[in-house]
């Protein structure tokens, strides 16, 4: 298994351009997670799918941001339109949960997007 | 609220040294922790969890409730133990279950 894939991995934009971060999870899991990366911030969770629903999205910061996950095997990031502010490393993450065990645990990582808004 | 602190954005020790990155948490509840390392050129990967009470690397760390701390200790740094390490709390926050990480703690061992 190659892992988590995220595509693609680096993104250079000019502000007010839509921006879409791909990720394709390990198979067999059924919980992912965006989280975005920042000198300041550190590790935020943007927001995460549990069974290709999305459970909680209270870590994305306004309206500009949104997530999709159409199926099992496909989940995007958008953001539209896009601020220098976003630029940050985009990680997507993926675990199984059997449900009633606790989210979180071993996250597997993918190897990130870095995003750069000029 | 749920918080995840690790008060050192950098650590720079001697190779043979002992090292110690400090966490402290914040959770109304019996959380799960862990750590989390970023080596160089390499992906966030799990380095340990507390439920597992395991030793990996020759890293260590102890729960201790009465501190809320998971400090991560090891006795004798190594070079290939430089990386960016983050502790992390498993927990229901917000009425959601969660992954919250600290800001992380980049560790360097001088040769």
């Amino acid at each position: 298994d190659a892992g988590v894939i995220q595509s693609p991995r680096h993104e250079v934009t000019e502000m007010g351009q839509e921006v879409t971060l791909r990720c394709k999870p390990i198979s067999g899991h059924n919980s992912l997670f965006w989280y975005r990366q920042t000198m300041m911030r550190g590790l935020e969770l943007l927001i995460y799918f549990n069974n290709n629903v999305p459970i909680d999205d209270s870590g994305m910061p306004e309206d500009r941001f949104s997530a999709k996950m159409p199926n099992a095997s496909f989940s995007t990031l958008k953001i539209q339109p896009s601020e220098p502010r976003d630029s940050a490393v985009y990680f997507c993450a993926s675990t199984f949960n059997s449900g009633g065990a606790r989210i979180g645990g071993e996250q597997f990582f993918g190897p990130g997007t870095r995003l750069t808004v000029l | 609220a749920q918080r995840v602190t690790q008060p050192e954005k950098l650590l720079s020790v001697f190779k043979g040294a002992p090292v110690e990155l400090k966490c402290n948490y914040s959770y109304s509840g019996s959380p799960e922790l862990f750590w989390y390392v970023q080596y160089s050129r390499q992906r966030l990967q799990l380095l340990l969890r507390h439920i597992s009470r395991e030793s990996i690397k020759g890293f260590t760390a102890d729960l201790n409730k009465g501190e809320t701390s998971f400090h991560l200790k090891k006795p004798f740094a190594q070079e290939e133990d430089s990386a960016m390490y983050y502790c992390a709390l498993s927990g229901l926050i917000q009425g959601a279950q969660k992954l919250v990480f600290g800001q992380g703690t980049r560790l360097t061992i001088n040769p």
